[in-house]
């Protein structure tokens, strides 16, 4: 059964440092991974989506690398802003089915 | 103005009740999804739907029911039976299935939130 950990679960920083979020899952038959921003009581806006196959995916910002051998991907926000605040999810495609499987999120705080 | 609607924001419902979400998009995706959240947990897959008149139970269906007789419509009924319905309720859309096309995303609505009094 494929299982999704972000860790940690809440992150606290100064504006203008460059972050790392992590995300690991268990087992490397996915068909891809996506990473999304959600901001209190609010749906999930999709960040970026990486499939199988590729490496990086990059969006202004943010740069999201995958590692299917080792079960990792990498969020990474250069330049963070108070703006950035949300919690941020990571899932992946399973494969073989037709669901996402969600981690339970990374709270990010950035204070001015 | 392309997206997902669900309504209504905030949901009350005393228990016993049976209650439906409504969820609509105006992307004209053939895949449809209920998700609930609870706090500190990540998204449940409830039911999908990958075409009108065809939907699948998720992880969590027990309690749940849905229907799809409209492309663009895809409600959720939470039923008395489900025992702990409290939770924020998402609804996302894709093109297609995801699995089929590994370029699609979810898009996803605003949420209801249920509260059982």
């Amino acid at each position: 059964k494929q299982e999704v950990t972000q860790i940690p679960a809440a992150l606290s920083v100064p504006e203008g440092e460059n972050l790392v979020l992590n995300c690991s899952f268990t087992d490397s038959a996915i068909y891809n991974l996506q990473w999304f921003r959600q901001d209190p009581g609010k749906g999930l806006t999709s960040l970026l989506l990486i499939q199988s196959s590729q490496r990086e995916q990059t969006s202004g910002r943010l740069n999201a690398s995958l590692d299917k051998s080792s079960g990792r991907s990498t969020l990474y926000i250069a330049a963070s802003q108070p703006g950035d605040s949300a919690t941020y999810l990571c899932a992946v495609g399973v494969g073989g089915s037709e669901k996402l499987v969600f981690g339970k999120g990374m709270k990010l705080t950035v204070n001015p | 103005d392309g997206g997902i609607t669900q309504s209504p924001k905030y949901l009350f419902r005393k228990e016993g009740q049976n209650v439906t979400l409504s969820c609509e998009q105006n992307l004209n995706h053939d895949a449809m999804y209920w998700y609930r959240q609870d706090p500190g947990q990540g998204l449940r897959l409830i039911y999908y739907s990958q075409i009108v008149n065809d939907f699948q139970k998720g992880d969590i269906a027990e309690g749940y029911s849905v229907s799809r007789e409209k492309k663009e419509s895809f409600p959720l009924t939470v039923t008395s039976a489900q025992k702990n319905p409290t939770a924020f309720y998402l609804c996302a859309s894709s093109i297609d299935l995801a699995g089929i096309w590994a370029t699609d995303t979810q898009y996803f609505g605003p949420g209801t939130r249920l509260t059982v009094l």
